[in-house]
């Protein structure tokens, strides 16, 4: 089945600072990959996707790359700040039935 | 109103007991997921559900079990609750198959339970 590992686990950043979250993926067959933040006492969010068909995606600022070659994502977050605080998670699909998710990142902003 | 709700949200119980979370949904959706989060694991898919006659496993649905009463209601139960079985819970509800587009999962906020 489809494995995916996410690192770091815990980034802290200063408050304008950029952030990176990567993410790996198993599966080959991955073709669908979201990305969902978690604020604290609430359900993941989907905050951008991306599919094996584009390798960058852009939206305001954050964006996500992919690499199929080498089977890894990131997640890029420029100009961080307070409200970026939050647990994020990566996940990869390698069929319509199956989405597997990262262990996640906790990302903390210092103002 | 929020779309995706979840019953209790807090729930301490001791071992052996039975217990029900429920999830409800006002989006419309065929789709409802069961997900189950531990620190440093990330989201685990128990089960889920396509539409009202379809029940799956997922990747951790050992001890537990689902009813999908109606297309809104997707309830996960524990027979006989173990410690280990401590964790937060979601539900998830989607339109569509994963890889699609619009293929977003909408979460509800989420039942901590605690097994003593």
């Amino acid at each position: 089945g489809e494995n995916v590992e996410q690192h770091p686990s815990t980034l802290s950043v200063q408050e304008g600072d950029s952030a990176v979250i990567k993410c790996t993926y198993s599966d080959s067959a991955s073709n669908y990959f979201p990305w969902y933040k978690q604020e604290l006492g609430k359900g993941p969010q989907l905050i951008i996707d991306i599919r094996s068909n584009v390798g960058e995606k852009k939206d305001q600022r954050i964006a996500v790359t992919l690499n199929k070659t080498a089977k890894h994502f990131s997640l890029h977050i420029t100009e961080t700040q307070p409200e970026d605080s939050a647990v994020y998670f990566c996940a990869a699909s390698p069929r319509p039935t199956k989405l597997s998710f990262g262990a996640g990142t906790t990302v903390t902003v210092r103002a | 109103d929020a779309d995706v709700t979840q019953t209790p949200r807090n729930r301490i119980t001791k071992t052996g007991k039975r217990i029900m979370l429920e999830c409800s949904q006002t989006k419309g959706h065929d789709r409802m997921y069961w997900y189950r989060q531990d620190p440093g694991l990330g989201l685990r898919l128990i089960y889920y559900s396509f539409d009202v006659k379809d029940i799956n496993k997922g990747e951790i649905s050992d001890g537990y079990s689902v009813s999908r009463q109606a297309q809104a209601k997707f309830s996960l139960s524990l027979e006989s609750a173990i410690p280990n079985q401590t964790a937060l819970y979601f539900c998830a509800t989607s339109d569509r198959f994963w890889g699609q587009a619009g293929s977003e999962q909408f979460f509800g906020p989420g039942t901590r339970l605690t097994v003593l």
